[in-house]
């Protein structure tokens, strides 16, 4: 199985700050015939469900604010949000969906400091 | 985008069953790879089950810990999803989501299994 970690567990950005978060792959998540990264990022507020935010790493889903930013490749990966704002303050995880089973990194929470 | 309306959920007895219900809108269902997804509280998401679409068999996976126990099903007739959950453990109280694709683009609200003597 592919084990998904992510840093830090929580963090606090002051609002208009710049917020990153690190998740890391197990093993490539790079599939070599099609140069894909299988990862994906979600946003969770509270009370709802999952929303995807990225695909194939970096891949934007439409509607999600240009202040979001996926990036890496192979076993490791970032979002960024460049300035932060009060509707941002969720758990955000990632995902892998290289192989079976699919697999979600523990979450990260973000706060307003 | 596909709506997601999940239903089913409820309070079983540990070692009890319970059948899971996903109704989709539009016309995309049958040609979508669809999921179900838990998440027990407090915890972070975790994929149970996936059936894929007839065009490429049908054929379904399983997380390890429902495996033999839990049974993915799909009728496209009535654009549904199902999950079957046996032998029901306090392990198994969750959130459950049906999700749609490789992707999870689209997901339900969720409906609450709790497995409690």
């Amino acid at each position: 199985d592919i084990v998904m970690t992510q840093s830090p567990d929580s963090l606090a950005v002051s609002l208009g700050e710049r917020a990153t978060i690190n998740c890391k792959s197990s093993q490539s998540v790079l599939y070599s015939s099609n140069n894909k990264n299988y990862l994906g990022w979600y946003q969770q507020k509270p009370g709802q469900p999952p929303k995807l935010l990225f695909y194939w790493a970096s891949i934007r889903e439409s509607g999600v604010p240009d202040r979001f930013t996926g990036s890496g490749s192979g076993t490791d990966f970032t979002l960024t949000i460049s300035s932060l704002q009060a509707e941002d303050v969720a758990v955000y995880y990632c995902q892998q969906f290289y192989s079976t089973p699919l697999t979600f990194g523990p979450g990260t929470k973000v706060e307003i400091k | 985008e596909v709506q997601l309306v999940e239903s089913g959920g409820g309070l079983v007895k540990p070692g009890g069953s319970l059948r899971l219900s996903c109704t989709a809108s539009g016309s995309t269902f049958s040609n979508a790879y669809m999921n179900w997804v838990r998440q027990a509280p407090g915890k972070g998401p975790e994929w149970v089950a996936r059936i894929r679409n007839k065009a490429d068999g049908g054929t379904t996976d399983y997380a390890a810990p429902v495996k033999g126990r839990f049974t993915i099903s799909r009728d496209d007739s009535k654009n549904t999803l199902y999950l079957q959950m046996n032998s029901l453990t306090t392990e198994d109280t969750a959130v459950y989501y049906c999700a749609t694709g490789n992707l999870f683009e689209d997901w339900g609200q969720g409906t609450l299994v709790t497995v409690s003597s």
